[in-house]
């Protein structure tokens, strides 16, 4: 079945750093991954929709300047929470969408999350 | 405006036992998918079960299955033989757009399941 790779799992950092985790589809061409977000206990939050060559589209609410989203090939689309805090400490997870054929049918195949802790 | 809800938090099941877990959705296109995903403690989703919205027959996937009713708009989910490994926070999803063309996916609050040995 399609694998998403989603890495790092774990992050502890200092306030103010950067961090960047990266999202790839390991046995399919992605012309769109996603972004989410989710606090505990709590629904997944779209953060941004990802596509292939060219700028993520971001919801409303989300600061593009804050969460950078690069999707420089097919396989690999990369999240960067810059001059990250505290409260950007949160579970964050992508997901990916095959190119093949139409997406109605097609679920969207997800990484295993990452867990991001800012001290 | 496209919404999904689940109205349970928490559901409680005996081991081997069936559960429904509940889903209604809004939404105005004719053409819409709605998805199911098992969240297990360790955070990965887990792709179980789709429904089309023209499927006519309901949709089945091992010991997982949807009960569909398109008029009332619900797309409950239906576990049978309950095992302990089903404990998890399970979601309903809707794909938003018509045609589908964004793949983008809309998902309800989550409803967690704890299986009881």
């Amino acid at each position: 079945g399609a694998v998403v790779s989603q890495h790092p799992s774990w992050v502890i950092c200092k306030s103010g750093t950067s961090v960047k985790i990266e999202c790839r589809s390991l046995d399919f061409q992605a012309t769109t991954m996603f972004w989410y977000r989710q606090f505990p206990k709590q629904s997944l939050m779209l953060m941004a929709t990802s596509n292939e060559g060219s700028k993520a589209t971001y919801e409303q609410g989300v600061e593009k300047d804050k969460f950078l989203i690069n999707h420089a090939s097919l396989t690999l689309s990369t999240l960067t929470v810059t001059s990250a805090h505290p409260e950007d400490s949160s579970f964050y997870i992508c997901s990916a969408l095959n190119r093949v054929g139409t997406y109605g049918y097609q679920p969207q195949h997800f990484g295993d999350g990452t867990r991001l802790s800012i001290l | 405006a496209q919404k999904i809800t689940q109205t349970q938090p928490g559901m409680f099941v005996q081991e081997k036992e069936a559960v429904t877990l509940d889903c209604t959705y809004d939404t105005s296109d004719q053409s819409y998918g709605l998805f199911w995903y098992k969240q297990p403690s360790s955070g990965e989703m887990i792709f179980l079960i789709y429904q089309g919205s023209y499927d006519e027959q309901n949709a089945t996937e091992g010991r997982y299955s949807l009960n569909f009713q398109k008029a009332r708009k619900s797309a409950n989910l239906v576990i049978s033989a309950s095992q302990l490994g089903d404990s998890a926070m399970y979601f309903c999803a809707m794909r938003e757009g018509r045609g589908s063309n964004t793949g983008k996916l809309i998902f309800g609050q989550g409803t967690t399941l704890q299986v009881k040995p």
